[in-house]
C-alpha cells in the first residue's frame, strides 16, 4: 500500500541554521509534491508545489527537491526563524484517474530556537 | 467569502449523539474534500466533491459518516452515532478546477470531542 514518511520526532535547531525535513514514498509514483505549513490549532497552509519534472523549487527562503528515483523530497528553510516553527506536512499527488484526493504525510514538528 | 469557512469551530458530543459539520468553501471553487486529522497526525482523506457530485467517498471509515453537497457549494459531514474515535479535528479544503496540482485551501477546522 502507498506510504508516506517524514520524521515523527521533531527537529530543533538554532535561529539563524538550515532546516531540512525530509518526505520519502514508497508503491507511489506521485506527479507532483506538494508542502503545507499547520501551525496548532490552524488548518494547513500551502507552501510549494514541484512537479516529477522539476528537481528543485525555490521560493524566498524556502527550497523544495524532488527525486523520483529514491523516491523522496527534501523541504529547506534557510536562515530559519523562530516564526517557522510549525509542523510542515507534505503530500505526494496524483493526476491520474485514480484517488484524486492529496494524500498526507504525518508531519515535522520544527522548533526554531531563539 | 475570503477564505473557507467551517462551522462549528468545536463540538462536544455525547456518544451516540448524531453532529454536523459545516464548510463553506472559496466562492467559485468546484472541488471540496474533508479530511479527518487526528492528534498529532497528518490529515486522512474522508471524501472529495466535484460540483455537487462526491466522486470518491473511499475514506470514510464507516457507514454513520455522510457527507453532501446539495448545491455544488456548502458541505455538510454528518456523524451518526457518535462513538469515541470519532473524536478528532475535521478539516474541510476546496479547490478550484480539478485537483490537478492545484493548492488545497483548508479551513480551520472543526475539533469534535465525543465524550
Amino acid at each position: 500500500s502507498q506510504k508516506i514518511e517524514q520524521n515523527s520526532e521533531a527537529l530543533n535547531i538554532q535561529e539563524g541554521k538550515t532546516a531540512t525535513l525530509t518526505c520519502n514514498y514508497t508503491n507511489y509514483s506521485p506527479a507532483y509534491l506538494q508542502w503545507y505549513r499547520q501551525d496548532p490549532g490552524r488548518g494547513p497552509v500551502f507552501l510549494l508545489l514541484i512537479r516529477e519534472n522539476e528537481k528543485e523549487k525555490r521560493k524566498e527562503r524556502l527550497k523544495v527537491t524532488f527525486d523520483t528515483t529514491l523516491k523522496q523530497s527534501l523541504f529547506h528553510i534557510t536562515a530559519s526563524q523562530p516564526a517557522d516553527s510549525a509542523t510542515y506536512l507534505c503530500a505526494p499527488g496524483r493526476v491520474d484517474t485514480g484517488r484524486r484526493a492529496l494524500t498526507f504525510g504525518s508531519g515535522t514538528r520544527l522548533q526554531v530556537q531563539p | 467569502g475570503a477564505g473557507v469557512s467551517q462551522s462549528p469551530r468545536y463540538k462536544v458530543a455525547k456518544r451516540g449523539q448524531d453532529v454536523a459539520l459545516r464548510c463553506d468553501p472559496i466562492s467559485g471553487h468546484v472541488s471540496l474534500f474533508w479530511y479527518q486529522q487526528a492528534l498529532g497526525q497528518g490529515p486522512e482523506f474522508l471524501t472529495y466533491f466535484q460540483n455537487e457530485a462526491q466522486l470518491d467517498k473511499s475514506g470514510l471509515p464507516s457507514d454513520r459518516f455522510f457527507a453532501e453537497r446539495p448545491e455544488g457549494s456548502v458541505s455538510t459531514l454528518k456523524i451518526q452515532r457518535t462513538q469515541q474515535e470519532d473524536s478528532a479535528v475535521y478539516l474541510c479544503a476546496s479547490t478550484s478546477g480539478l485537483p490537478n496540482g492545484g493548492e488545497l485551501f483548508f479551513g480551520e477546522g472543526s475539533r469534535l470531542t465525543v465524550l
